[in-house]
């Protein structure tokens, strides 16, 4: 099967820049997604990558690499409410999403 | 306010009850899906509707029913409770099957067996 590797925590200080990685499964893929998520929260969309290279929305950037299976999510000027899940989200050959178990961001003042 | 909204938000249930959890989108998005989020697991995928009218079997589709009468309501039925059906049950949408772009979740069923 699919399998979809993130860390399962990190900490970083406000203010700071923190980078969490995602590999995947490089057959079958049509797209890498991440998505935040508060606690006791839904899932909320951040970005979408399907070429090689770094995607930038405001704070928040996204990088991919097809040829090695790799992705990250960048965040910088880190902020206290930056505190959530972040998942990890391949869409495979059938237009179906395989999740990572998602990487929990501990912001500290 | 547009979005998904899901019933019941919380639930406690006995082992071998029925019970229905309800999704109802209003933004026309043609795909539906349920997931189940577990700790320390990834979302798992129970079942999917491309379209009203059809409807698909996900990773993790044994115990659960889904039924598709339209495009606005897709509910979850587990006809027989099992403790193993724990979880926290995610209902999204998104514009149609096979997109690229964003999936739209609903706030969340936290679902107890006991």
């Amino acid at each position: 099967g699919q399998n979809i590797d993130q860390p399962t925590e990190m900490t970083a200080t406000e203010g700071a820049i923190v980078q969490i990685n995602c590999t995947y499964q490089t057959s079958g893929f049509n797209g890498l997604f991440w998505y935040q998520q508060h606690a006791g929260e839904a899932p909320t969309f951040l970005s979408y990558n399907v070429l090689d290279g770094l995607e930038e929305k405001g704070r928040f950037s996204s990088f991919l690499s097809r040829s090695k299976g790799y992705s990250y999510l960048l965040l910088k000027e880190l902020q206290m409410k930056d505190s959530a899940s972040y998942l990890c989200a391949q869409m495979d050959s059938n237009y179906q999403l395989i999740w990572g178990a998602g990487t929990k961001l501990i912001i500290k003042p | 306010i547009a979005g998904i909204t899901q019933a019941p938000t919380s639930q406690i249930l006995a082992a071998g009850r029925r019970m229905t959890l309800r999704c109802t989108q209003d933004m026309r998005h043609n795909a539906m899906y349920w997931y189940r989020q577990d700790l320390g697991l990834g979302l798992r995928l129970i079942h999917y509707s491309n379209t009203a009218g059809t409807t698909g079997k996900g990773e993790v589709p044994d115990g659960y029913s889904v039924s598709r009468a339209n495009t606005d309501d897709f509910p979850l039925t587990l006809a027989s409770a099992v403790p193993s059906q724990t979880s926290v049950y995610f209902c999204a949408s998104s514009e149609k099957s096979g997109d690229t772009g964003e999936l739209f979740f609903g706030e969340g069923s936290r679902l107890t067996v006991l």
